[in-house]
């Protein structure tokens, strides 16, 4: 069964830092991963999502990487604003096309 | 410019009455499909849908019914609500299925609380 996972649950860092979100994955026989963002009491917004081919997707100061072998993925973000502030989630799209959610990374950036 | 519409955003339920969340797109998005999310457990697929007449179970249906008479709405029905089933709710949609346009674009959710 697919399992996601991301850490750290929570992070606080000061304006103007580079980030690293991680998200990891059980079963490499994924068709995609998304990165989606979640404001306190809204829905979610897609950011970037990587198919199963892809190394890696940018949009503006966000990249996210895909490394299939070792089940990992990770969210990076350059010259961090406290309107990053919210929670990250990953999801992986899985063999039986099923998107399976990790809990997520909820993030404050300090002015 | 409205996306995909959930409402109500908030309802308290007791224990064995019935309702239904109502979730429209007007992308014309194939796919359609409802989460739960719950502190700690991340989202949940309850149903989802690739098209209108097609509708099919997610990891936790028991509970739900849903249908899929038009490509714009896809309702939630919960047949007889229990305490189990306080959460949030989020209905998505996407254009498409495998190899089509999978960006999920998410309604703003409905809060249910069961007493």
């Amino acid at each position: 069964k697919q399992e996601v996972t991301q850490i750290p649950a929570a992070l606080s860092v000061p304006e103007g830092e580079n980030l690293v979100l991680n998200c990891s994955f059980t079963d490499s026989a994924i068709y995609n991963l998304q990165w989606f963002r979640q404001d306190p009491g809204k829905g979610l917004t897609s950011l970037l999502l990587i198919q199963s081919s892809q190394r890696e997707q940018t949009s503006g100061r966000l990249n996210a990487s895909l490394d299939k072998s070792s089940g990992r993925s990770t969210l990076y973000i350059a010259a961090s604003q406290p309107g990053d502030s919210a929670t990250y989630l990953c999801a992986v799209r899985d063999s039986s096309y099923k998107l399976i959610f990790g809990s997520g990374t909820r993030l404050l950036v300090r002015p | 410019n409205a996306g995909v519409t959930q409402t109500p955003k908030f309802q308290v339920l007791k224990t064995g009455q019935s309702m239904t969340l109502q979730c429209a797109q007007d992308m014309n998005h194939e796919y359609m499909s409802w989460y739960r999310q719950d502190p700690g457990m991340g989202l949940r697929l309850i149903h989802y849908s690739v098209g209108a007449g097609i509708t099919d179970q997610g990891e936790v249906p028991n509970g739900y019914n849903v249908s899929r008479s038009t490509t714009e709405d896809f309702p939630l029905r919960l047949l007889s609500a229990a305490p189990s089933q306080t959460s949030v709710y989020f209905c998505a949609s996407s254009y498409g299925g495998r190899g089509k346009n999978e960006k999920l674009f998410f309604g703003s959710g409905t809060q249910l609380s069961v007493l």
